[in-house]
């Protein structure tokens, strides 16, 4: 059963760094793309970006300047960094894993954490 | 970045109606479209990939359809667990974005 679990702190203060780490279970990062999303309150959907198993990343303009997505397998555990925050940047942030293209699929967000609310505020 | 545009933004219905939600891109995005369920508090889930298959475990009254910019997410007779949000989200190119979300009511 594959499952993901976001960490981090739920109160930030703004212009730092939001920092926060998705641990999973029951899959390995060596396959798939791993992906943040996030969700401002009564909002709709936002991707943030993804990390390719091989270490490479891929990120929503809107956010590049400010976004880091980082992997490391052998702690099971990829990690979304986010600079210089802002109010605006309050949301539940989800991490999930992608179903790599294919034939047959692309890129579908197949499991999920359970999201964790992140407040920027002083 | 493409343009996800879903409707209705929300509608009512009744345990057993037939449900249809649309959903349409700016641009041509051949068959990469997946449509999600969000209970609230709730992550998503997958329903449908590539626009016409259904996820591993999701009921069989849910269907997807369509290719290019036009597609649909039906729902053949809602039951009292199918109250939700649901959102497209386009995998055709990056940056990967989703429709504004259609909230089924009771």
């Amino acid at each position: 059963q594959v499952q993901l679990q976001e960490s981090g702190p739920g109160l930030v203060k703004p212009s730092e760094t939001l920092s926060l780490t998705c641990t999973v279970s029951g899959a390995s990062l060596s396959t798939h793309s791993w992906s943040w999303i996030r969700q401002p309150p009564r909002k709709g959907l936002e991707w943030i970006g993804y990390v390719y198993y091989s270490g490479s990343s891929n990120y929503n303009p809107s956010l590049k300047s400010r976004v880091t997505i980082s992997l490391d397998t052998s702690k099971s555990q990829f990690s979304l960094r986010l600079t210089h925050v802002t109010a605006a940047d309050t949301a539940v942030y989800y991490c999930a894993r992608l179903v790599p293209c294919s034939s047959t699929s692309c890129r579908q967000a197949d499991y999920w954490g359970q999201g964790i609310l992140v407040t920027v505020s002083s | 970045d493409i343009q996800m545009t879903q409707s209705p933004s929300s509608l009512s219905a009744s345990v057993g109606d037939r449900v249809t939600i649309t959903c349409r891109a700016s641009q041509s995005i051949s068959t990469y479209l997946n449509w999600y369920q969000q209970k609230p508090g709730k992550a998503p889930k997958l329903l449908i990939y590539v626009a016409s298959s259904l996820q591993s475990g999701v009921p069989s009254r849910f269907s997807g359809s369509g290719s290019g910019t036009d597609f649909t997410l039906t729902i053949s007779s809602l039951q009292p667990e199918d109250f939700a949000t649901y959102y497209c989200q386009q995998s055709y190119d990056t940056p990967l974005t989703f429709g504004g979300g259609t909230m089924v009511e009771i």
